[in-house]
């Protein structure tokens, strides 16, 4: 079965960092474009990364300089490395296959709160 | 820029048709779009790539009553025989070189 699964979100107070993953299953990262995504409390859909099969990455400017997206082609592994973490940063935080999004995963929740 | 507009919700009645739109920025009127839907609660789901021409590839399960057809600058998505559970928020999405676009997302309330 195709599918993404989110993990890593939590409480974390502002300033701090925190890694999120997002596990691949029935399809290979590598080769396909993949995104982050989240999506503030009452709020709509923002892009927030993507990261190319030849392994150019690109950022929102809200989140640049902050960010970074990366990939364990071992692991088959998707990552989101959050740091210097805003009360803004508080979301839902999804992980999205290719230009389409046409895989989701189901999210992982993170509130940056003191 | 490339911009997505949507209106931010419409209503229709259960068993009816619905039109749901989503405008490019002019100077990005060629690009194909997506469609998503996020039913009350839950993550977005993939419903189908729309293209410039009308032609759209629809995800896994989804009903043929979603439709997709495309007019200059304007994608629509066409829900038929509307259901209680079609009550969600539609996005559309678009993409460049180094970039991801959402709309702001339309609510639509089944009656």
């Amino acid at each position: 079965e195709v599918q993404l699964v989110e993990s890593g979100g939590g409480l974390v107070q502002p300033g701090g960092s925190l890694r999120l993953s997002c596990a691949a299953s029935g399809f290979t990262v590598s080769t396909n474009y993949m995104n982050w995504v989240r999506q503030a409390p009452g709020k709509g859909l923002e892009w927030v990364s993507v990261i190319y099969s030849g392994g150019k990455t690109y950022y929102a400017d809200s989140v640049r300089g902050r960010f970074t997206i990366s990939r364990d082609n071992s692991k088959n592994t998707l990552y989101l490395q959050m740091n210097s973490l805003r009360a803004e940063d508080t979301a839902v935080y999804y992980c999205a296959r290719d230009d389409t999004y046409d895989i989701w995963g189901p999210g992982t929740m993170v509130t940056v709160s003191s | 820029q490339l911009v997505l507009t949507q209106s931010p919700s419409a209503s229709a009645s259960l068993g009816a048709s619905v039109k749901l739109t989503c405008t490019l920025s002019s100077r990005h009127s060629s690009y194909a779009i997506a469609w998503h839907q996020q039913q009350p609660e839950k993550g977005p789901r993939y419903l189908m790539k729309l293209n410039r021409d009308g032609s759209h590839s629809k995800g896994d399960g989804i009903p043929d009553r979603f439709s997709g057809s495309s007019s200059g600058a304007e994608r629509y998505l066409t829900i038929s025989s509307l259901q209680s559970e079609d009550e969600a928020d539609y996005y559309c999405q678009t993409w460049d070189t180094g970039i991801q676009v959402f709309g702001g997302g339309t609510k639509l309330t089944v009656l």
